[in-house]
């Protein structure tokens, strides 16, 4: 069965600091990597995706895939408090999405 | 990445009815996805609609429970059939997003309760 593996936090972070997210994988037939962010009472809204081992950056955000280890992680640099969310890692070897429970993330101003 | 709107954005049912959610994209897309958020919980994928063809549902899912149309490109419908209260959930739609693989963008949902 696949899984995706989250710790559901809360973890608080101090603005300004980096804020690490984690995110473990169990069907090792997975090809495709991502992260939403969703708001209370919002949809997901995709921040980052990555398919290949490394770092992969945009912004503030960077991305990091290890297959051989099945972990994903998110980086949030300079975090604001508008990156207060709930953090979803999922995963996809085909057509659909699995989706970890989450992450909360608090900024603390 | 395309537009997407869903309709009803909320409803309160009554169990034993059945409610029909649509999902309508502003761009001809190949690939739907339905999931359910059920409350503080992540999301599961229920069913694939690819038009022209038979919606693929996951495990724990099935067709007579959760039919879904795609009559078109830019359109589908999840109906949830016969409805307890352990259907109250936010029921997704997706749809592939253009030139990255494997991509989804979600519509805003629609907020089921039943009573």
């Amino acid at each position: 069965q696949k899984e995706v593996e989250q710790n559901s936090g809360p973890l608080s972070v101090p603005e300004g600091a980096i804020a690490s997210l984690n995110c473990t994988y169990s069907d090792r037939g997975s090809q495709s990597f991502f992260w939403y962010r969703q708001y209370s009472g919002k949809s997901p809204e995709l921040i980052m995706f990555i398919y290949s081992n490394g770092d992969k950056e945009d912004g503030r955000f960077t991305a990091q895939l290890n297959k051989a280890s099945q972990y994903v992680s998110l980086l949030i640099r300079d975090s604001q408090p508008s990156d207060s969310a709930t953090y979803l890692c999922a995963v996809t070897p085909g057509d659909g999405l699995t989706f970890g429970k989450g992450t909360h993330l608090i900024i603390q101003p | 990445s395309a537009v997407i709107s869903q309709k009803p954005s909320r409803d309160i049912c009554q169990r034993g009815t059945s409610l029909t959610i649509q999902c309508q994209v502003d761009s001809q897309v190949t690939m739907m996805f339905w999931y359910r958020q059920q409350p503080g919980q992540s999301l599961t994928l229920i069913a694939t609609a690819n038009q022209g063809s038979e919606a693929t549902y996951e495990s724990g899912f099935v067709i007579d429970k959760f039919p879904i149309s795609r009559p078109n490109l830019t359109f589908s419908t999840l109906t949830v059939s016969n409805m307890s209260p352990e259907d109250s959930s936010i029921y997704l739609c997706s749809v592939e997003g253009t030139g990255v693989a494997d991509t989804q963008y979600f519509g805003p949902g629609t907020r089921l309760t039943v009573l």
